[in-house]
């Protein structure tokens, strides 16, 4: 089993459209990222999470401790949100600061 | 804004070649890792630096595979005998110390042929 689980995996949204992906894991943690991975392939830091709420512009990431999940909201939506989204943490278990990644969600937005 | 560095964007070797991606952190961040990208597949995590010396590695990271940041400002990682299986995008990330957000280059993608 994946530390690391999003879903979905494939998502397919019209511009406007309110988008939810999630991230569930399975060990403890220190930190939740999420990113973003453009076709190019670059990858670009949205948020880093240990708590609560974040918001930056239309995109808002939320993380439950207890509950081992996290979720990245994406509020009226755009074709330029296209991307696949990622999900890595940060394990309390590694004596390093290594991330581990989910697999990523595939975004498509269509106008 | 600061930023992660990676040089080349792409690299064509043939198998059995060693082969050297460089990568120019930002500039005040004092830990840097590796990680890399097979196509179709999710991020791995190969090695963390910190101190000029490695702090941690995955099973990926076996003796073909070095790092070394020679100069104080680049960092770089260094593949002895190249193996069709390490075509992937390399991905070099840096952070500050205390702070645990990891900000990344634009990669390498590297082509074993």
């Amino acid at each position: 089993k994946n530390e690391v689980e999003q879903s979905p995996q494939n998502l397919t949204a019209q511009e406007g459209e309110f988008i939810t992906i999630n991230c569930s894991y399975s060990v403890g943690i220190s930190a939740l990222h999420w990113l973003q991975q453009h076709p190019g392939g670059g990858i670009v830091s949205l948020f880093m999470l240990s708590s609560g709420k974040k918001k930056h512009g239309r995109l808002i990431a939320t993380i439950n401790i207890q509950e081992k999940h996290s979720s990245l909201h994406i509020t009226a939506s755009h074709p330029r949100d296209s991307a696949v989204y990622i999900c890595a943490v940060r394990s309390e278990e590694t004596s390093g600061s290594r991330l581990t990644f989910g697999e990523g969600t595939q975004l498509t937005v269509n106008p | 804004e600061p930023e992660v560095t990676q040089t080349p964007s792409h690299q064509v070797t043939q198998m059995g070649q060693e082969v050297i991606l460089r990568c120019v952190p930002i500039s005040n961040h004092l830990y840097f890792y590796w990680y890399r990208q097979i196509l179709g597949q999710k991020v791995e995590f190969l090695v963390s630096f910190y101190n000029n010396e490695i702090s941690e590695k995955s099973e990926i990271f076996d003796d073909q595979f070095s790092v070394e940041r020679p100069d104080g400002s680049n960092f770089t990682l260094k593949i002895r005998s190249t193996k069709l299986e390490d075509s992937a995008m390399y991905f070099c990330a840096s952070r500050a110390g205390g702070i645990n957000e990891q900000f990344f280059g634009p990669g390498t993608r590297l082509t074993v042929l």
